[in-house]
């Protein structure tokens, strides 16, 4: 069964702070993996991306490593801001779908505190 | 920023209404979709199109319906709503391939704002 964890589900870290967030998942084939941010009552909005050939992408302080031969992910977050409080989804696509089908996780709901 | 709006972002209303959710994209995208999501949960695909005149249900059982007559518009109607429909709707889009000019960014999904819907 395809699915996607993430751990930990919620986290509090004092502003200037780094975290690292985590994504262990089963989807099969593998296509590529996504971290959103999503602030609360908004859609999700795409941070990185990667594909199978890809260990590390970064936007800005947030860096984003993808394992694929453990089939885990992480996302940290550089000196941390209280604009980063919201929760990060990660999404895993699968390969050889027309529909372009994610499977989703649950988030990692992470609060900023000043 | 994706150009992706939905309508309303807040809705309340009695049991038994029927409502319409509206999605509109300006990017030209040809497959939609439809998720609903509860609070710390997952999105769970209730509806998808692949195109005009293409509704296919998805993963969540939902009592509601989709269409798909112009290929900037994909709204979600619920004839008779119920408590348990209470949620939040979100709409995304996607393109054929990926954005020009760039690599496949293979099923790239781009999201709305959400409608919170609240049935009484």
């Amino acid at each position: 069964k395809n699915q996607v964890e993430q751990s930990p589900q919620s986290l509090i870290i004092l502003e200037g702070k780094n975290c690292t967030l985590q994504c262990n998942y089963t989807v099969s084939p593998f296509s590529n993996l996504r971290w959103y941010k999503q602030d609360t009552g908004r859609g999700p909005v795409s941070l990185t991306i990667m594909t199978f050939s890809e260990n590390t992408k970064s936007n800005g302080r947030y860096t984003a490593t993808l394992d694929a031969d453990t089939k885990q992910s992480s996302l940290h977050i550089t000196a941390s801001q209280l604009s980063d409080s919201a929760s990060y989804i990660c999404v895993v696509s699968d390969r050889g779908s027309t529909l372009g089908r994610l499977y989703f996780g649950r988030g990692t709901q992470l609060t900023v505190w000043p | 920023e994706a150009d992706i709006y939905q309508t309303p972002r807040y809705l309340v209303i009695g049991t038994g209404k029927k409502i319409t959710l509206e999605c509109s994209q300006t990017m030209g995208h040809d497959k939609m979709y439809w998720y609903q999501q509860d609070p710390g949960m997952e999105l769970h695909l209730i509806h998808y199109s692949y195109g005009v005149n293409s509704t296919e249900k998805g993963d969540l059982s939902s009592e509601s319906t989709v269409s798909r007559i112009r290929t900037e518009h994909f709204p979600l109607t619920l004839e008779s709503a119920r408590p348990s429909h209470t949620s939040q709707y979100l709409c995304a889009s996607s393109p054929k391939q990926g954005l020009a000019g760039g690599p496949p960014l293979g099923n790239e999904q781009f999201f709305g704002p959400g409608t919170r819907l609240t049935v009484l």
